[in-house]
């Protein structure tokens, strides 16, 4: 899988759009963007995925860059059940390649505030 | 749904003993794993299975033994316990990556070794 760097903390007003980046220099051609969440002490909860078009979900918009290099998840109005540790993954979807599992980073902690 | 369920959800050992984690998954998927995590870590993957009968070595395996005898469920043993085994364990289970789909998490083992 390919490496992510995501920033360590993020602040959001209540309401507010959150913008959670990622960078993926590395990411290959048939790699997928995903992102997955973790509140508190529960299991990480599947945002959103992509390969290269911008993709949204009822819970969120994912936007990658045309170089495919950097991505941005982008929560619309945070509220404050969004206070989580945000992950960025990229992930070979192809059983061709071998089994491909989900690598964790340390993710994003992104707290939102009334 | 039920989902991905684990037992127990919390757990003390005695440095030494043994135990095993359970995970069940009723959504008729192929793939399964077993990931640890540690304070202010990502999720590390310790075994993953993708079919029945099958398993295999993620990045930190040493110390713990998995068995996938039926698809729904997969088991992961600790023969002997350590102090350094205290975690908290996440099981989660996948359609296979060719399907390119989203793991689904259960809500976690707390296990602690003293």
């Amino acid at each position: 899988d390919a490496k992510t760097t995501q920033p360590t903390s993020m602040d959001c007003a209540e309401g507010r759009a959150a913008n959670l980046p990622c960078n993926h220099s590395t990411i290959s051609g048939n790699e997928y963007v995903y992102w997955y969440r973790q509140i508190h002490s529960q299991g990480p909860q599947y945002i959103i995925h992509g390969l290269k078009n911008n993709e949204t979900n009822e819970m969120a918009s994912l936007i990658i860059t045309e170089d495919r290099k950097s991505s941005t998840l982008i929560l619309p109005h945070a509220t404050l059940r969004d206070t989580a540790v945000y992950y960025c993954i990229v992930r070979v979807a192809n059983l061709n390649s071998g089994y491909s599992t989900l690598t964790f980073g340390k993710g994003t902690m992104l707290l939102v505030s009334p | 749904n039920a989902g991905v369920t684990q037992t127990p959800k919390f757990r003390v050992l005695k440095t030494g003993q043994s135990m095993t984690l359970l995970c069940a998954q009723d959504m008729n998927h192929e793939y399964m794993y077993w990931y640890r995590q540690d304070p202010g870590m990502g999720l590390r993957l310790i075994h993953y299975s993708v079919g029945e009968g099958t398993t295999a070595k993620g990045e930190v395996p040493d110390g713990y033994n998995v068995s996938r005898l039926k698809k729904q469920n997969f088991l992961l043993g600790l023969e002997s316990a350590a102090p350094s085994q205290t975690s908290v364990y996440f099981c989660a289970s996948s359609y296979p990556q060719g399907r390119n789909t989203e793991a689904f998490f259960g809500q976690g083992t707390r296990l602690t070794v003293v």
